[in-house]
């Protein structure tokens, strides 16, 4: 498959703080990468495609303003939860997709293994 | 309609069971589908891509019916290290800046 990291694992922190997570796709490059949220027991909700040197493309309901989003490069993506509140907690995932002129898994999702935020 | 559509179960089956899920979907522009496997508290990992003409991977068999617009997950012998939520993906198209969709995972519960 295709690796893809993120960071940190674990995060909590005080209502009204920043946190900033990073989503690296270790031995491919990504044009596209995307972020998740997921509460317990519930499906993946797209919160917004992030498209390396463009901004950001929020999915309906998500405050592009809340949720900072910048694809500075090729490998790396980073989500910011700003003046995050307890109702921020959440699972946040991150998936990158394989490029065109790979030789196997081409096209496909690969996820981060999560970061799980909670806010006190 | 939903655009991807899941049966949420739970499906709850003896071990060495056979178990089958499908997943629907409504835009029939759509060019590739996955099957990811979610374990509690962890993220998706891909299981397998559908193709047209089927894909057996062991004890997993995926296939697409593209008249009927659904896609169907096979599993035999199951075990218990099965257990976990099974999730479709539909791109809506090849290239491009597509967005795939999550169907809402369907829960399967191997017992001994």
């Amino acid at each position: 498959g295709a690796v893809v990291s993120q960071h940190p694992s674990w995060v909590i922190c005080k209502s009204g703080t920043s946190v900033k997570i990073e989503c690296r796709s270790l031995d491919f490059q990504a044009t596209t990468m995307f972020w998740y949220r997921q509460f317990p027991k519930q499906s993946l909700m797209l919160m917004a495609t992030s498209n390396e040197g463009s901004k950001a493309t929020y999915e309906q309901g998500v405050e592009k303003d809340k949720f900072l989003i910048n694809h500075a490069s090729l490998t790396l993506s980073t989500l910011t939860v700003t003046s995050a509140h307890p109702e921020d907690s959440s699972f946040y995932i991150c998936s990158a997709r394989t490029p065109n002129n790979r030789e196997s898994y081409v096209n496909e999702q690969f996820f981060g293994p999560g970061t799980r935020l909670t806010v006190l | 309609r939903k655009e991807v559509e899941q049966d949420p179960g739970p499906f709850n089956v003896p071990e060495g069971a056979t178990v089958a899920f499908n997943c629907t979907y409504s835009n029939s522009a759509s060019q590739s589908f996955f099957w990811y496997r979610q374990d509690c508290r962890k993220e998706p990992k891909l299981l397998m891509s559908v193709y047209s003409s089927g894909n057996e991977d062991g004890r997993f068999t995926a296939q697409l019916n593209r008249a009927s617009q659904y896609i169907s997950l096979l599993i035999r012998d199951s075990k218990l290290s099965d257990s976990a939520t099974y999730l479709c993906v539909v791109n809506p198209a090849s290239g491009g800046s597509y967005i795939p969709t999550f169907g809402r995972g369907t829960s399967l519960i191997v017992h001994p």
